[in-house]
Order: structure tokens, then sequence, then C-alpha cells
């Protein structure tokens, strides 16, 4: 399994600005994924991350609000920008494990959570 | 139509029962199916997988798939009060190759 931290665990921010959210992996992979999780919802991704090229995004996300970088096997960050109250949720991202590609298990990190005011 | 759809719950057993979780899923091509187990204000975390046909046993956990059916399931015996979670299906592979597609989740109660 992969050893995953993600900066920062929480924070509450003024509608308008901008957080970014960063993820160190122990391990180099190759696909990285960031995940947003209303409150009492499941997991919806956001976007797939890869090293060397452009993030693909999801319906409904774009680069211009979720900006990601990649600059390494092991390291990612998303930005959530201009904030509004509805971006209030946990972020997580999470590392397709390095077992068989039949599995596509994932391993998350431990989130973000997110309160915009 | 939800491409993975957990039975919605809540669901809550005794302890020492046997709690049952199921699922269904509307891509024929997926592959692999995940249970994970999400404690509230965690993350995920990777109980079961399954890609053949038929059962996988691993401790208190069974896990099942039925490809015909589309089916998938979750069987926990002897469920403690530490098996409190919300238990999400997840599929894999299919039209989504490398993505991860959710259940909505299922709140399971283990009451002493």
């Amino acid at each position: 399994s992969a050893v995953i931290s993600q900066k920062p665990s929480r924070d509450i921010c003024q509608r308008g600005t901008s957080l970014t959210i960063q993820c160190q992996v122990d391990s180099q992979v190759t696909m990285m994924f960031w995940y947003r999780q209303q409150p009492g919802q499941s997991l919806t991704l956001i976007a797939t991350a890869n090293q060397g090229s452009e993030a693909t995004y999801e319906s409904g996300f774009v680069i211009d609000k979720f900006p990601i970088s990649r600059p390494n096997l092991t390291f990612s960050t998303l930005t959530v920008s201009n904030m509004s109250p509805e971006d209030s949720s946990i972020y997580l991202c999470s590392v397709e494990a390095m077992t068989s590609p039949l599995r596509n298990e994932q391993f998350f990190g431990p989130g973000t959570r997110l309160t915009v005011l | 139509q939800k491409e993975v759809e957990q039975n919605s719950g809540p669901l809550s057993v005794p302890e020492g029962a046997i709690a049952s979780l199921n699922c269904t899923y509307s891509d024929r091509g997926s592959q692999s199916f995940f249970w994970y187990r999400q404690y509230s204000g965690k993350s995920p975390e990777l109980i079961m997988f399954i890609y053949s046909n038929g059962d996988k046993e691993d401790g208190r956990f069974t896990a099942q798939l039925n490809k015909a059916s589309q089916y998938v399931s979750l069987l926990i015996r002897d469920s403690q009060p530490s098996d409190s979670a919300t238990y999400l299906c997840v599929g894999a592979g299919g039209t989504s190759y490398g993505k991860l597609t959710f259940g909505q989740g299922t709140i399971l109660t283990v009451h002493p």
C-alpha cells in the first residue's frame, strides 16, 4: 500500500479566495486522482492527474475552477479557486495501487476538510 | 440512472448478527469491485475486492459477485459495534477504465 499525506488537513476560508491542497505519496505512482466529498454524500471524481500531461477533468469540473499540477510522480496539488460556500467539502487525493491492472485499486489520502464562509 | 446503486439504508443490526450490504451496477464491462469502509470524518479504506463470479471470504467479510445479474454484495458476520461505518460499493474498469465509480454508500450501525 502507499502512504499518502495531504496538507492542509482542514481550513476555513473566505469566499472569493483560493486554496491549494497538496498531496504527497511515499512512492512513485502513475495515476493520481482528486475527489470531492460533499457533506453526507459519496465521493465524486474531479479529475485525473498524470505526470507530464494536462489533468483530465470530469463533467461538471473545469480547469479554471480546479487547476491541478503534477510536477513529478510523487506529488500533486489541487487549487480551489474563487471559493464559495458551495465548495465546502472534503477533498481527497488517491493513487492507483501498483497491483494487477485488473484491480484498479486506489488508496486514499486523509482528506482536506474545507469550509468556506 | 446511477452507475452503481446501493441499497439505501441506513442499516441497523444487533451485535453478533449478519449485516448484508448490496449493490447493483449498470456497466457490464466493469471488471473489479471494491468495498470501502469509511468511518465518520475519515477517508475510505479498502476492505474487500472481487473480480471473479462467486464468493470471496476474508475473515468475517464475504464479498459476492454475480456478473450475469450485475450484482455485488458484502456480508459481515458476527457484526461488531466497530463495524459501524458507511460502506461504499465501488466499480472499476469497463467504459471508465482506471476510474472508480462510487455508489452512494450505506450507513451501517451495529448496536450492542
